[in-house]
Order: C-alpha cells, then structure tokens, then sequence
C-alpha cells in the first residue's frame, strides 16, 4: 500500500534556485493538499486542491505555485527558493474537501 | 495563523502508564482528527471523531470529541516504547482547512 508517495525525500538548493516537489496518491481521492512543518509549530497549509482541475490558496502560499496534473499527482512548484523556506514539506489527500487527510513521508527541503 | 493549543508540550513517562493529552480552540470544531509523527516520516491518522460527546477507541488509544465542540482528548493506556512520538491534533469546521496543533511530544522510558 503506497497511500501518497512523495519525492525526493532530501533536496538541498542555492537561493535562487527553482524546483518541483512531486506527490501522487493511489487511493483514488479527490482532494489533494501541501503543508509545510517548522519547529515549533502546526502544519500551515500552503495550498490545496479540492478536486482534479482546481487549486487554491491556503494559509501560506507566497513564494509557491502548484499544479494537479491529473487525479493522481499534485506537485508543488519553488520558482526561486529563499532561506525561509527551508522546512519539511508534506503532502495529503483525502477523499473528498474536509475528509481525514492522508500524508506522506515528506521532503526535507533546506536552502542555502 | 489559527493554531489549536496542545496540552502538555511534552511529557516523560514510564513504561506501562497511562497518558493523557488534551487540544483546545476558540473555534467551535464539527470533526477532530488525532496524529502520531515517528521521526522522520509523516503524520499517520489515528482516530477520527465527527460528533460531540463521542468515544472512539483504537487498540490502546482512545479519543474524545469534548461537549463543548472546542475541544478533544487523548488517552494512551499502557504505554509502550513505541508510543514515542509525537501526537497531533486536527479540527475543522467542515471545509477542506483542518487547523493543526503544535503537538505533544511523548517520549516513554522503559
């Protein structure tokens, strides 16, 4: 059971510097999400995706875009990554907006 | 941003004791939704709770929709040195935006 997969699990990147975070899920849910988690601090959700077609802001989503490829995939874009960024970066889904939310291993992103 | 306060922060205990922690809001929440984090993985789903005043339990744990519906409680009977780790706490009003705790870190000494 693969639940959401996302990769890479480490990335260090240079200020300035872009990069994609990649997420797909097998479950066959509708609603797909990306949170950041820092020290000290809840998940802040960044931005989500209620259904195949559709995204939208969160809580923090200055400085990222994203795009639901299809009903699997939803990457999380990084046009010119900044030191406050560095976090840990988790993707979810769920079945539908406002289901328990599924996660995955998250990717441990620092920036230089 | 809107945060849920967990209570306690953290907490040592021994083998074989109970635990109880505990989540509250200003905000009035329809489902909560309770978190273990192992170091280095994502947080996996524990239990679910969607009316208030409701019980549920998993094994050892049990949860607690408040009457209040602001809100929730967990209870780890018997602990073991796996139930290290950190527990969270979720709530929403009904949207897709679930509010997350800050966490319980819980650390059991053998």
């Amino acid at each position: 059971n693969a639940g959401v997969t996302q990769t890479p699990k480490f990335q260090v990147l240079k200020t300035g510097q872009s990069m994609t975070l990649q997420c797909a899920q097998d479950m066959n849910h509708n609603s797909m999400y990306w949170y950041r988690q820092d020290p000290g601090m809840g998940l802040r959700l960044i931005y989500y995706s209620a259904s195949e077609g559709t995204t939208d802001k969160g809580e923090v989503p200055n400085g990222y875009n994203v795009s639901r490829l299809n009903k699997r995939e939803f990457s999380l874009r990084l046009e010119s990554a900044a030191p406050s960024q560095t976090s840990v970066y988790f993707c979810a889904s769920s079945e539908r907006a406002g289901q328990p939310q599924h996660f995955g291993d998250g990717t441990r992103l620092s920036i230089l | 941003g809107q945060q849920l306060n967990q209570s306690p922060q953290s907490m040592f205990i021994q083998e074989g004791e109970d635990v109880s922690m505990n989540c509250t809001s200003s905000s009035i929440f329809n489902t909560w939704l309770w978190y273990k984090q192992d170091p280095g993985e994502g947080p996996v789903l524990l239990i679910a709770l969607y009316k208030a005043g409701e019980l549920t339990s998993n094994g050892r744990l049990t949860a607690q929709f408040g009457i209040t519906r602001k809100d929730s409680f967990l209870n780890i009977s018997a602990s073991i040195p796996s139930d290290v780790g950190i527990y969270f706490c979720a709530g929403t009003s009904g949207t897709y935006k679930y509010i997350f705790g800050t966490g319980t870190r819980l650390k059991v000494l053998a």
